[in-house]
């Protein structure tokens, strides 16, 4: 079946860096890319969604210049937390899909921690 | 109230019940998916519906279009099904519901 691939699986990093977070279909064409978060015992929260080739579009209340997103080819799209804080602690997913109406892969999630 | 509601929202079982859990939502559609969390956070989708009735294995994923309800039915189930099940309907956008966290027990 369709594998995406998400990296890294956990990450640590110090206040004020950024980290970035790669999302990777290994064996389709994504169309389009999600970005969700999510936090202790809650449910998926939708950040962005991706297309390729043009710019994400982002949810209400989330921050275009803190969460980075990139899809520059129909494999990989990359999500970078810059100027991290302790609050952007949390649980990143991404999925994908060939097309609308497809079946939707995800990743198996990042874990970041910034201390 | 949220566009999509789960219930119940916690389910605990003993190994063999069958497990029924329910996705309401109030908006116009064009397929829902029903995935599976397990403990460590990865997501597998287990269903895409957007009409009738599917079926995988022990799995099946019932969808009312008119009624704008879908159910997941789990038959015999077994401890290696306890995990999250999210609900989620796609508009022009995923909106996904809060979960239903099922352990089931030997």
């Amino acid at each position: 079946g369709a594998v995406v691939s998400q990296h890294p699986s956990r990450v640590i990093c110090k206040s004020g860096t950024s980290v970035k977070i790669e999302c990777r279909s290994l064996d389709f064409q994504a169309t389009t890319m999600f970005w969700y978060r999510q936090f202790p015992k809650q449910s998926l929260m939708l950040m962005a969604t991706s297309n390729e080739g043009s710019k994400a579009t982002y949810e209400q209340g989330v921050e275009k210049d803190k969460f980075l997103i990139n899809h520059a080819s129909l494999t990989l799209s990359t999500l970078t937390v810059t100027s991290a804080h302790p609050e952007d602690s949390s649980f990143y997913i991404c999925s994908a899909w060939r097309q609308p109406n497809s079946p939707l892969h995800f990743g198996n999630g990042t874990r970041l921690t910034v201390t | 109230k949220n566009e999509v509601e789960q219930s119940p929202q916690n389910l605990t079982a003993q190994e063999g019940e069958f497990i029924t859990i329910n996705c309401s939502y109030s908006v116009g559609i064009s397929a829902l998916h029903w995935l599976q969390q397990h403990p460590g956070g990865g997501i597998v989708s287990l269903f895409m519906l957007s009409s009738g009735k599917k079926k995988h294995g022990r799995l099946i994923a019932t969808i009312n279009i008119q009624e704008k309800h879908s159910s997941l039915h789990i038959t015999a189930s077994h401890p290696r099904d306890s995990a999250v099940y999210i609900c989620a309907v796609l508009t022009d956008k995923l909106i996904f519901g809060t979960g239903t966290r099922l352990q089931v027990f030997p």
